[in-house]
């Protein structure tokens, strides 16, 4: 069965310092993975996504996301955090079937503090 | 990016009504549409994939009766919460995906049942 984990739920970090979500998932064949970002009473807004080529994928507001295939890790990562960048977020990866539904992991919250 | 709104924003309801909430595709159009409902703090809870111009695909243990989902144009579906009760108060999140691949997804529809 398709699944994705994001083992954290909970990160916090400094303002200024690079931040790393971490995603694991578990799919037959290539995977299309998603990452997305939920502030508080709101949907979700799409960050990035892989589906092929380049394992290192740039998406919105400054993030990034490495496809490890090996490892089956899709972590998503900035380089230098802001206190805006505190909400939740969740990896996702494309069911293969017919409707083409996403799974989601169960997400992270990433806390930024100043 | 691709648009998807949703409406109302937040609904409050007696006990024993339906309520309609309907999700559109501003700026595309969208063959599949996706309806989830999302507990506090917890991950989204997939409930039916609504294609355009065909029976809804429910989820196990969605009741069909209870959340009718029509999806009549390829810019528009709609999830009516029948005979709402409490426990139905919940944040529902439609989302309609582009060009075969990612999901968009609406700001969502605070449901309050009283």
């Amino acid at each position: 069965a398709q699944s994705v984990a994001q083992p954290e739920d909970q990160v916090n970090v400094a303002e200024g310092n690079p931040l790393t979500v971490k995603c694991t998932y578990s799919v037959s064949g290539n995977p299309y993975l998603f990452w997305y970002v939920q502030y508080p009473n709101r949907g979700l807004q799409f960050l990035l996504k892989y589906i092929t080529g380049d394992n290192l994928v740039k998406g919105s507001y400054g993030f990034e996301a490495e496809f490890n295939k090996s490892q089956t890790s899709f972590h998503l990562k900035k380089p230098s955090a802001l206190v805006s960048d505190s909400a939740l977020y969740f990896c996702a990866v494309r069911d293969m079937g017919n409707t083409g539904k996403l799974i989601f992991g169960q997400g992270t919250t990433l806390q930024v503090k100043p | 990016g691709a648009v998807v709104s949703q409406h109302p924003s937040r609904v409050i309801c007696k006990s024993g009504t339906s309520v309609k909430i309907e999700c559109r595709s501003l700026d595309f159009q969208a063959t599949t549409m996706f309806w989830y409902r999302q507990f506090p703090k917890k991950s989204l809870m997939l409930m039916a994939t609504s294609n355009e111009g065909s029976k809804a695909t429910y989820e196990q243990g969605v009741e069909k009766d209870k959340f009718l989902i029509n999806h009549a144009s390829l810019t528009l579906s709609t999830l009516t919460v029948t005979s709402a009760h409490p426990e139905d108060s919940s944040f529902y999140i439609c989302s309609a995906r582009f060009r075969e691949e990612t999901q968009y997804f609406g700001p969502g529809t605070r449901l309050l049942v009283l």
